[in-house]
């Protein structure tokens, strides 16, 4: 998983907790990426990191925050999980945006 | 809209036989189009990615292809190992984003 942790792995949580997933890397790429996966959507882009303390939007953005202090942490939290959200989530990274991205192991979330 | 289709969903085939997948984008000005392998439970795994239209790539059994609308992932002689969902994804001139197909779930059986 070319240096790539996700934690948690596996999430149960209620409706309306904020949850906080984490994607640590070893490889000092620059840009990191959070994703979801769900059956019959494929992979979509939740938030990127493209530096410390930068970050941008994605096509499923609404209900998720990120933050990175670190090169090598990039944080994903629900400020308020719904079942909606229910999902696996994947982070990944890349040295430039216009790169190969490499996947972590995916954190499997259940909301109910 | 910046679009990925990728087709069949599914595919079984014998241990052996050889086969095609296809991914067709509407992406203009392609930047770059990756392959990639996923196994149940696990994070895609990178195969390939190719940047301009005649290029091909190979690793193993597998060989990718790009035209100025489509790639084709070709599966010769394929065994039991390669059972799994390929992903193709592509990136647009504009931004730093790739847009994923859903996926193509392929079944060797022996």
């Amino acid at each position: 998983d070319a240096g790539i942790t996700q934690s948690p792995r596996h999430k149960v949580t209620e409706t309306g907790t904020p949850v906080t997933l984490r994607c640590h890397q070893t490889e000092n790429h620059r840009y990191m990426y959070w994703y979801r996966q769900d059956p019959g959507h494929g992979l979509r882009l939740i938030h990127y990191s493209y530096g410390v303390k930068d970050t941008d939007k994605g096509e499923v953005s609404d209900g998720y925050s990120v933050s990175r202090s670190k090169t090598e942490d990039f944080l994903l939290t629900l400020e308020s999980a719904t079942s909606s959200q229910t999902s696996v989530y994947f982070c990944a990274i890349g040295r430039q945006g216009q790169e190969t991205q490499y996947f972590g192991p995916g954190t499997r979330l259940l909301v109910l | 809209e910046d679009q990925v289709t990728q087709s069949p969903e599914a595919l079984r085939l014998q241990e052996g036989e050889s086969s095609s997948l296809n991914c067709s984008y509407t992406v203009s000005g392609l930047r770059g189009l990756f392959w990639y392998r996923q196994d149940p439970g696990k994070g895609p795994e990178f195969l390939f990615t190719l940047y301009s239209a005649g290029e091909e790539k190979e690793k193993e059994r597998l060989k990718a292809t790009l035209t100025k609308k489509e790639s084709f992932l070709h599966i010769t002689a394929p065994k039991p190992e390669d059972s799994a969902t390929y992903l193709c994804a592509v990136q647009a001139p504009r931004d730093d984003k790739i847009i994923f197909g859903k996926g193509t779930r392929l079944h060797i059986l022996p």
